[in-house]
């Protein structure tokens, strides 16, 4: 099992949709949760952040984590086809000789059609 | 502000060759982490700098690989006796000092062994 799974995709939506980007991890020690977008050819870019169990918002995205089943998400509303991307899923176990340490999963595709 | 920097941003070395990468940080972060990304994954850890230490290596290949950050601010990557597996993105990281432990990634390099 990995560690970080996450479905490659691709998935397709139409823009002004809502994509749904979802995420599992097998540490229960994991206590930070990252989404990072990356475009074709270019580094990872941080777009949100969640500690806590519950929904963080920020602009058109939300970040959702339930600890107890090991499980984040990524809610993007009004995608426009600019969010065409991939989206990585990032946990960071704190503590020992893990921390600092964040564990990706493989990404999910994302392309927003007109 | 500036963002974290890494030069070259490629380089194409022949099989058995030395090379080193070089990662400058975002002013004033403490941590300074490497990660390799091969093409379709996510980024794989590879080491992560608290100050001037190694605070975790764990994620070194083997001993053809080691990095160095004298100072507390640059570091350089060195791989030895390259080979073609060792064909990735190399990708830095560096985050403040704080418990965000959140990450933010220079361009990456690019290396090709042929």
């Amino acid at each position: 099992q990995k560690e970080v799974e996450q479905n490659s995709g691709p998935l397709s939506v139409p823009e002004g949709a809502i994509a749904s980007l979802n995420c599992t991890y097998s540490d229960r020690g994991s206590q930070s949760f990252f989404w990072y977008r990356q475009y074709s050819g270019k580094s990872p870019e941080l777009i949100m952040s969640i500690y806590s169990n519950g929904d963080k918002e920020d602009g058109r995205f939300t970040a959702q984590l339930n600890k107890a089943s090991q499980y984040v998400s990524l809610l993007i509303r009004d995608s426009q086809p600019s969010d065409s991307a991939t989206y990585l899923c990032a946990v960071n176990r704190v503590g020992g000789t893990s921390y600092g340490k964040l564990t990706f999963g493989q990404g999910t595709i994302l392309t927003v059609h007109p | 502000g500036a963002g974290v920097s890494q030069t070259p941003s490629n380089k194409v070395t022949e099989k058995g060759k030395y090379v080193e990468l070089r990662c400058d940080p975002i002013s004033g972060h403490t941590a300074l982490y490497w990660y390799r990304q091969s093409l379709g994954q996510g980024p794989e850890f590879l080491i992560y700098f608290q100050g001037t230490g190694a605070a975790d290596d764990s994620g070194l290949p083997n001993d053809r690989f080691f990095a160095v950050r004298p100072e507390g601010s640059v570091s350089t990557l060195k791989i030895q006796r390259t080979e073609r597996g060792d064909s990735a993105v190399y990708l830095c990281a560096s985050s403040p000092r704080g418990s965000s432990y959140e990450q933010y990634f220079g361009p990456g390099t690019r290396l090709t062994v042929t």
